[in-house]
C-alpha cells in the first residue's frame, strides 16, 4: 500500500458514456498528478494539481477533465472517449508540485477500456 | 527533444545479477529515478541519484554518470519476485518527470 487510493480499479465503457475516476492520498502531499500508461510506452504525464491548483495541462484533449476538490482528492472526468483512450491511468502524489527532488507515490490504477 | 533509452525486455536466473541500463538527453537534470512496476501494480520508488556515482540498497544499487547522460540499475541475488518493469525517469530543469518506457526483466529458475 502507497497511501494513494484509486477507483474504480477497471472500467468499460462506451464511446457515448460519461464517467469520473477518482483518486484519493492519505500521505499529506500538496501536489497530485494524473499519468496515462499505455503498453510499451512511457508514462504520459496528464495533468499536475499543486495546493489544488492545475500547474500543468500537456496538451491533454478536452473529453478528459480534472478536478482537485482539495488536496487529498483528485478526479479525472471522462466523456465521449475514444478506443485509444484504452490505456492504465494513474493517479500519483507528492510532498510539492515542484523544486528540490520529490518521490511520486503511485496509485495502482484504473485500467480503462472503451469500446 | 527529450528522450530516455532502455531495454524493453531482459531475461535473467535466479540467484544471478542483472544490470539494467538507461540513458537519457533531456533539457537540463535535477536526479534520476528507477522505480519498480510488477503487472497491475503501482510503481513504487526504488532509487534516487543526483551526484555521480553508485548508491547501495540492499539487493538493489544504482548508478549515475551525469557526463555521459547514463545510469544502470543493478540488481543481485535475483529472487522470482524481482520480475517485474523497471521505470527509469529523469526530473528536467522544470522539475518535471520524464519517464522511460521500462524494461520487464523475467527471472527463470
Amino acid at each position: 500500500e502507497t497511501g494513494v487510493t484509486q477507483t474504480p480499479r477497471h472500467l468499460v465503457m462506451g464511446m457515448t458514456n460519461k464517467k469520473s475516476l477518482k483518486c484519493e492520498q492519505h500521505l499529506g502531499h500538496n501536489a497530485m498528478y494524473w499519468y496515462k500508461q499505455s503498453a510499451k510506452k512511457p508514462l504520459e504525464l496528464m495533468f499536475v494539481y499543486s495546493l489544488e491548483e492545475r500547474v500543468e495541462n500537456n496538451s491533454v484533449p478536452s473529453r478528459f477533465s480534472p478536478e482537485c476538490p482539495n488536496s487529498s482528492h483528485l478526479f479525472l472526468h471522462l466523456h465521449t472517449l475514444q478506443p485509444e483512450d484504452s490505456a492504465l491511468y494513474l493517479c500519483a502524489s507528492s510532498l510539492s508540485g515542484g523544486g528540490s527532488y520529490n518521490e511520486q507515490f503511485f496509485g495502482p490504477g484504473t485500467r480503462l477500456t472503451v469500446l | 527533444g527529450q528522450n530516455i533509452d532502455q531495454p524493453t525486455e531482459m531475461t535473467a536466473t535466479e540467484g544471478a545479477i542483472v544490470q539494467i541500463n538507461c540513458t537519457y538527453q533531456t533539457s537540463g537534470f535535477n536526479g534520476l529515478f528507477w522505480y519498480q512496476q510488477h503487472a497491475g501494480e503501482a510503481p513504487t520508488f526504488l532509487s534516487y541519484n543526483v551526484l555521480d556515482g553508485l548508491e547501495e540498497k540492499g539487493r538493489f544499487s544504482s548508478f549515475l554518470s551525469r557526463s555521459k547522460g547514463y545510469s544502470y540499475l543493478l540488481l543481485k541475488e535475483l529472487q522470482m519476485k524481482d520480475s517485474a518493469s523497471y521505470l527509469c525517469a529523469v526530473m528536467d530543469s522544470n522539475y518535471q518527470l520524464i519517464w522511460g518506457a521500462g524494461t520487464k526483466l523475467i527471472i527463470k529458475p
